[in-house]
């Protein structure tokens, strides 16, 4: 059975929108997720790490005031997209692992178009 | 720069055959290694892990990982047109706190 659930599986909106991702952890506690962002034909680029009950960890390049990530519990994650651009339109994923060097498990995703 | 990489592709290998899969890491400290698999236009399924080096078998799968050469490979016996997909080999970023880095994937096609 699946491990993560994330939605919305697919947004499309007006550009200036803001969008909110939800990542939640099915099988066990996170205290740590991940966001990844998927260009067409590229591979998963980290976004973020998100720590539960505190500040997400922002990957080099990534605007933490445009890519908002709130992880208020332990199953919990998410990713708020503010002021989306045309530019934002992407496949965005999480992950959530289990602890020590366990494989990630990752959500089915969410197709964001912005018009 | 830590980083993982896989030749595109695409493999094509006849339906039946053996599929392999390479990947070459520059990280030496790098202890965990995954594959996951990527149909088109979905999010990536973990296929296997391993962390010692050596094989490791998990039906149709074999995992084999050589920490001196870094290399880590992904075999397919008995190829089948679905798996046909792009295979994602990831390693874990030594001292990166649970962080991989992915390659950019091997396109497979398995020819019915």
């Amino acid at each position: 059975g699946a491990v993560v659930s994330q939605h919305p599986s697919r947004v499309i909106c007006k550009s200036g929108t803001s969008v909110k991702i939800e990542c939640r952890s099915l099988d066990f506690q996170a205290t740590t997720m991940f966001w990844y962002r998927q260009f067409p034909k590229q591979s998963l680029m980290l976004m973020a790490t998100s720590n539960e009950g505190s500040k997400a960890t922002y990957e080099q390049g990534v605007e933490k005031d445009k890519f908002l990530i709130n992880h208020a519990s332990l199953t919990l994650s998410t990713l708020t997209v503010t002021s989306a651009h045309p530019e934002d339109s992407s496949f965005y994923i999480c992950s959530v692992v289990g602890g020590g060097n366990q494989p990630q498990h990752f959500g089915d995703g969410t197709r964001l178009s912005i018009l | 720069q830590k980083e993982v990489e896989q030749n595109s592709g695409p493999l094509s290998v006849p339906e039946g055959a053996i599929a392999s899969l390479n990947c070459t890491y520059s990280d030496r400290g790098s202890q965990s290694f995954f594959w996951y698999r990527q149909y088109s236009g979905k999010s990536p399924e973990l296929i296997m892990f391993i962390y010692s080096n050596g094989d490791k078998e998990d039906g149709r799968f074999t995992a084999q990982l050589n920490k001196a050469s870094q290399y880590v490979s992904l075999l397919i016996r008995d190829s089948q047109p679905s798996d046909s997909a792009t295979y994602l080999c990831a390693v874990e970023i030594s001292g990166g706190y649970q962080k991989v880095t992915f390659g950019t994937g091997t396109k497979l096609q398995v020819i019915p």
